[in-house]
This record gives C-alpha cells, sequence and structure tokens, in this order.
C-alpha cells in the first residue's frame, strides 16, 4: 500500500461545477499536510496547507480528518483554468527532512 | 525576487555520460531537494538535505550524487550507472521543521539520446 493515495482520476467536469478531491494516507504520526497544482510539464505549485480545523481560500476549501487519516480538496464554481493536476503531499514531521507526495489527480474543466 | 532555479531547462546526454544539474536558491532555506518525475507518474525523492555539508539519499538514490557545499546551492549528477535517466527532475527547497512547505524551482527535462 502507498503511504500516500490519491484518486488518479481523470475527473471531467463542466464549467461551475464542485469537485471534490479525496488522499489518504497510512502514517497516523504525520504532522502536516499539503495541496500543490501541477500544470502540464511544469513545476508543482503550493495551492494550499491544510489546516486541523480546515480552512479555504476563495474558491477552494481543505479539510482534514485525522481519524480516518484523509484529506480532501473542494473546488466551487470550476473554472477552465482549473485544469492540472492536485497533488496531496504527507509530513510525517519524524523526519523534518521528508515529505510523501501522492501520484496527483487529473482534473478537466470544460466549457 | 527571491526564488529557486534550476539550469539548463533542458539537456541532451549520450549513453556513458555524466552529467550535472545545477539548482540554486536565494530563499535562505534550510532545507533542499531533488525529485525525479517520469511522465504520468508522481514526484519521486532522490536526495534532501537539510544543512550544508549534510545530505540523504532518498527512496531512488542509485545512479545519483549529490552535494551542499553551500546553503544555496544544491547540484545532481546523474552518472552512467543511471539505468534510466530520462526524466524530469525538480528541485525543491523549504525552510524544514516540521511544517515543512516546499518551494519547487523551474524542472531540468534530460534526455539520454
Amino acid at each position: 500500500r502507498k503511504e500516500v493515495e490519491q484518486d488518479p482520476g481523470p475527473f471531467n467536469v463542466p464549467e461551475g461545477a464542485t469537485v471534490a478531491f479525496n488522499c489518504t494516507y497510512s502514517n497516523s504520526a504525520s504532522q502536516s499536510f499539503f495541496w500543490y497544482r501541477q500544470d502540464c510539464r511544469k513545476e508543482p505549485k503550493l495551492l494550499m496547507s491544510v489546516y486541523s480545523s480546515g480552512n479555504e481560500d476563495g474558491r477552494f476549501t481543505a479539510q482534514l480528518n485525522r481519524a480516518s487519516q484523509y484529506i480532501s480538496l473542494l473546488i466551487r464554481d470550476s473554472k477552465l483554468s482549473d485544469s492540472a493536476t492536485y497533488l496531496c503531499v504527507v509530513n510525517a514531521g519524524t523526519n523534518a527532512g521528508k515529505s510523501t507526495f501522492g501520484d496527483g489527480t487529473t482534473l478537466t474543466v470544460k466549457p | 525576487d527571491g526564488g529557486i532555479t534550476q539550469s539548463p531547462k533542458y539537456l541532451f546526454r549520450k549513453e556513458g555520460q555524466n552529467v550535472t544539474l545545477s539548482c540554486e536558491q536565494n530563499l535562505n532555506h534550510d532545507a533542499m531537494y531533488w525529485y525525479r518525475q517520469d511522465p504520468g507518474q508522481g514526484l519521486r525523492l532522490i536526495y534532501y538535505s537539510q544543512i550544508v555539508n549534510d545530505f540523504q539519499k532518498g527512496d531512488i538514490a542509485e545512479g545519483y550524487s549529490v552535494s551542499r557545499e553551500k546553503k544555496e546551492s544544491f547540484p545532481l549528477t546523474v552518472t552512467s550507472a543511471q539505468k534510466n535517466p530520462t526524466a524530469f527532475y525538480l528541485c525543491a527547497s523549504s525552510s524544514g521543521g516540521d511544517y515543512n512547505e516546499q518551494f519547487f524551482g523551474p524542472g531540468t527535462r534530460l534526455t539520454v539520446l
């Protein structure tokens, strides 16, 4: 079993739709969590950190469920420009130097 | 502007040659990382360094080597021992600590001819 698992998709949604991605992690000692966005043939860019209480940034909402060991990303009112691959990242905290990346979920927003 | 730079953007190499990829950051970050990404796949950690003059192997270190002589610089050498080096190589840095948000350079695409 992978340490961090994501549904690879692809998710194909129309503009304006709401879409949610989940990411599960196996290490219960994990301390911090992030969502990154990666466009085709580009580097990953930090989208948002995920806080214990959940957090929102415009159309994006991230949530953490420690009991079930998953994090989620909700995108409301999808735009064409949201089309990308979304990477889930988990830090164990026991070794500050190492993060574990999921393989990513691909989203395509269509007109 | 603060950031991470990688050079070159594209690199072509003949089989049997060593090649060195550059990574520089001016974010004053302690930690630096090298990842490899193959088409349609996720990032795999090659090496990471939490402090100058110290580095650790990641999940796929075989055939690669690194050095960390300066805080700002973390070059990666892809040696001839790496069996399938064609890939997208990404360098990242972070301030370290448990929270550890990483910031990436633009990457180097290496192709072995």
